[in-house]
C-alpha cells in the first residue's frame, strides 16, 4: 500500500495564479483532510470531508476550495493564490468517525508551495 | 474552538537521557489526544495516542501521561536515541468531531 499519496511535491506559482493539490489514499478510509503547516504554527485544518460526498470547513478556509472526487482522492484548489498562501500542505486521512470514532489521522509527505 | 498549546518550542537531550513534552488544551469535551513524530522533509506519523477513559499509555520508550482535570497531557520519551531526534507534535480533538487541533511543536535534538 502506498498509504497517502499528494502531487505534486513542489510548486512555484506567481500572484493571482490558480492550481488544484491532489491527493489520493488506498486505504478505504471514510474522511480525509487538507492541512497547512507554518512555522511555529502547527498543523492547522483548512477541509475535511468526513465521508464521501460531504465537506466541511476547518479552521483556516479561506481562500481555498475542496472536492472530495470519489473514496480515494480529495483535492485542494486555490482559486487566486497570495503569498500568505505560501506553505507547506499536507493531507491526511482516516477511518473517521463513521467506523466506530477511530480518528487516527495518517498524513502524505506533503506539496511545498510558494507564491510569489 | 480547541486551543492546544505545547512547550518546550525546542529540547536537546543527550544520549540515553529523557525527555518530556507538555501540551494543554481548552475544550474539557476533547477526548482523544494523539502524539506525532515529523522527520525532515516527511508528513507527520502517529507515534502513540491516549482516549480520555485512561490516564496513561506506554509503548516501549514512549509513553503519554493525561490529567483531564488540569488538561494536560505529556509525552516521555525515555533512553533517547539520536534517531528520535524530530520534531514532535501534539493534538487535541473530541469524538465525532473532525476538527483536530494541533500544537505548534517541539524539535527535539538528541545529542549522540
Amino acid at each position: 500500500n502506498a498509504g497517502v499519496t499528494q502531487t505534486p511535491k513542489f510548486q512555484v506559482l506567481k500572484t493571482g495564479q490558480s492550481m488544484t493539490l491532489q491527493c489520493a489514499q488506498d486505504m478505504n478510509h471514510n474522511s480525509m483532510y487538507w492541512y497547512r503547516q507554518d512555522p511555529g504554527m502547527g498543523l492547522r485544518l483548512i477541509y475535511y470531508s468526513a465521508s464521501e460526498g460531504t465537506t466541511d470547513k476547518g479552521e483556516v478556509p479561506n481562500g481555498y476550495n475542496v472536492s472530495r472526487l470519489n473514496k480515494r482522492e480529495f483535492s485542494l484548489r486555490l482559486e487566486s493564490a497570495a503569498p500568505s498562501q505560501t506553505s507547506v500542505y499536507f493531507c491526511a486521512s482516516s477511518d473517521g468517525v463513521t467506523s466506530g470514532g477511530l480518528e487516527t489521522q495518517y498524513f502524505g509527505p506533503g506539496t511545498r508551495l510558494l507564491v510569489l | 474552538g480547541e486551543n492546544v498549546e505545547q512547550h518546550p518550542s525546542t529540547l536537546s537531550v543527550q544520549e540515553g537521557d529523557s525527555a518530556v513534552i507538555k501540551c494543554t488544551y481548552s475544550d474539557s469535551a476533547s477526548n482523544y489526544f494523539p502524539w506525532y513524530k515529523q522527520e525532515l522533509g516527511k508528513g507527520p506519523q502517529l507515534i502513540i495516542d491516549i482516549r480520555s477513559n485512561v490516564g496513561e499509555k506506554k509503548d516501549q520508550r514512549i509513553a503519554v501521561t493525561l490529567n483531564k482535570t488540569a488538561k494536560h497531557f505529556s509525552l516521555h520519551i525515555t533512553e533517547t536515541q539520536p534517531e528520535d531526534s524530530a520534531v514532535y507534535f501534539c493534538a487535541a480533538s473530541w469524538y465525532n468531531n473532525n476538527d483536530m487541533r494541533f500544537g505548534a511543536g517541539t524539535r527535539l535534538t538528541v545529542k549522540p
